[in-house]
């Protein structure tokens, strides 16, 4: 069974500063989705990267970036420049791409901006 | 985002009543799942469809049953709710090799 791990219950970074979140999942599919997440306090699961497994490349939406190391099952999240606005919990998530194409969460990382 | 619309947003209930969360989407999306959310465990997967009458079961699927019988409709249903069903509840659609999208959730209290 297909697992993702965050490592990192809690962070915080200063504002304008860079932060990196962990993720390290387990599969032994050779093609996959990888997301990230935001849930802010209103709960809402908000979409913020995506990766496909077979792109080497590695994801870039305006100031998040991913980390995507497929040898080594790895696909962190890195903030540029955080904002009050990125305070949120943050899940890592994992899709196959077979079957019912389920989506398999972290149990997520808490991120505080400190002013 | 796929317009996504859970009924109710929240829910008090009593012990071993009934209770059916709806999820509706406007996307045509084949893909419709439900989801759990508990503090320490992320989300975990209740049970999901694959088509109209076509489900199956997810990881925490005891005590709740589902039904589609329409594209756009997705049903959870809690035959006598528990205390350990306390949870907030979270709808998803997508299509085959895509993102999936969520509700806003359905915050759920069993008392």
């Amino acid at each position: 069974a297909q697992t993702v791990t965050q490592s990192q219950p809690e962070m915080s970074v200063q504002e304008a500063e860079t932060v990196t979140l962990s993720c390290t999942y387990d599969t032994s599919e050779s093609d996959y989705y990888l997301f990230w997440y935001k849930q802010p306090p209103s709960r809402q699961m908000i979409l913020v990267i995506r990766q496909e497994a077979y792109k080497q490349q590695n994801a870039t939406e305006n100031r998040f970036s991913v980390n995507f190391q497929k040898a080594a099952k790895s696909f962190s999240l890195k903030i540029s420049d955080s904002q009050l606005g990125d305070a949120a919990m943050y899940f890592c998530a994992y899709r196959i791409v077979q079957g019912a194409q389920k989506l398999v969460f972290g149990q997520g990382t808490r991120l505080t901006i400190n002013p | 985002d796929a317009g996504i619309t859970q009924s109710p947003r929240h829910k008090v209930t009593e012990t071993g009543t009934p209770v059916t969360l709806r999820c509706h989407q406007t996307e045509n999306h084949r893909y419709m799942y439900w989801y759990r959310q508990d503090p320490g465990h992320g989300l975990r997967l209740i049970h999901y469809s694959y088509g109209v009458k076509d489900t199956d079961k997810g990881e925490v699927s005891d005590g709740y049953s589902v039904s589609r019988s329409k594209t756009e409709d997705f049903l959870l249903t809690l035959e006598s709710a528990t205390s350990s069903q306390t949870s907030v509840y979270f709808c998803g659609t997508g299509v085959p090799g895509n993102t999936i999208y969520f509700g806003e959730g359905s915050w759920l209290t069993v008392v």
